[in-house]
């Protein structure tokens, strides 16, 4: 068990709705990350935030945001699904800003857009 | 941009035997590195990192990996093989003051009996 918390477990859909997916991470962790898994792009950085503020961002489409809540919890908001965000998306904290920190992952959310 | 790939994206060895998972990566800086692990239906797990301190890396479950400047590799190696290695291995990198890690495709490890 890393510490970081994902919720929920998996979430079915259709095209076109919105989803929200949701992070808690490591107690004392800054930064949260965020990551999608699929067969066909691998493993994709899409956003990090730390303390609240967006730090870098990566592979993240312009359907999708996410933020950094005080209490440090992350969420992110999927919007006009489509089937191809069908995918594994995983949450991962680290203590610090600078990347040569280990980073701690959750266990996923597994979204099926139908 | 710095970037990994990663040579084979299916090993299959026999219990027992030597693992060698390949990564190389692309870097304009001296670069950190990193192999994680993701067993099935889980999140990834850190094996190993590599923050310019000693080359030779040791990790988790009798991993190890070498950071070679000159072959801009960084192998993952285990000298036996043992069935529940069976999982999924990624290789990362990242830049000092760089947010954005990047990983490998990954490499499915499979151990026969």
């Amino acid at each position: 068990d890393s510490g970081v918390t994902q919720t929920p477990k998996h979430l079915i859909t259709a095209t076109g709705q919105r989803v929200t997916l949701r992070c808690s991470p490591r107690s004392g962790d800054l930064s949260v990350y965020w990551y999608q898994q699929s067969l066909d792009q691998g493993l994709q950085f899409l956003i990090q935030y730390y303390n609240g503020e967006e730090r870098a961002k990566g592979n993240i489409l312009e359907r999708f945001s996410a933020q950094q809540f005080p209490d440090l919890h992350s969420e992110l908001n999927l919007s006009s699904l489509e089937l191809g965000d069908s995918a594994l998306y995983f949450c991962a904290s680290s203590p610090r800003q600078a990347n040569y920190n280990e980073q701690f992952f959750g266990p996923g959310t597994r979204l099926t857009v139908l | 941009a710095q970037s990994v790939t990663q040579l084979g994206s299916h090993v299959s060895v026999s219990e027992g035997a030597l693992v060698l998972l390949r990564c190389n990566y692309s870097s304009s800086v001296p670069p950190y590195l990193f192999w994680y692990v993701q067993y099935p239906n889980q999140g990834l797990q850190l094996l190993l990192k590599y923050t310019s301190a000693a080359t030779l890396v040791k990790g988790i479950n009798g991993f190890e990996a070498e950071f070679k400047k000159s072959e801009t590799s960084f192998h993952l190696t285990k000298p036996s093989a043992h069935m529940s290695d069976a999982a999924e291995y990624f290789c990362a990198v990242s830049e000092y003051n760089n947010n954005d890690m990047r990983f490998g495709a990954g490499t499915r490890l499979t151990v026969k009996p």
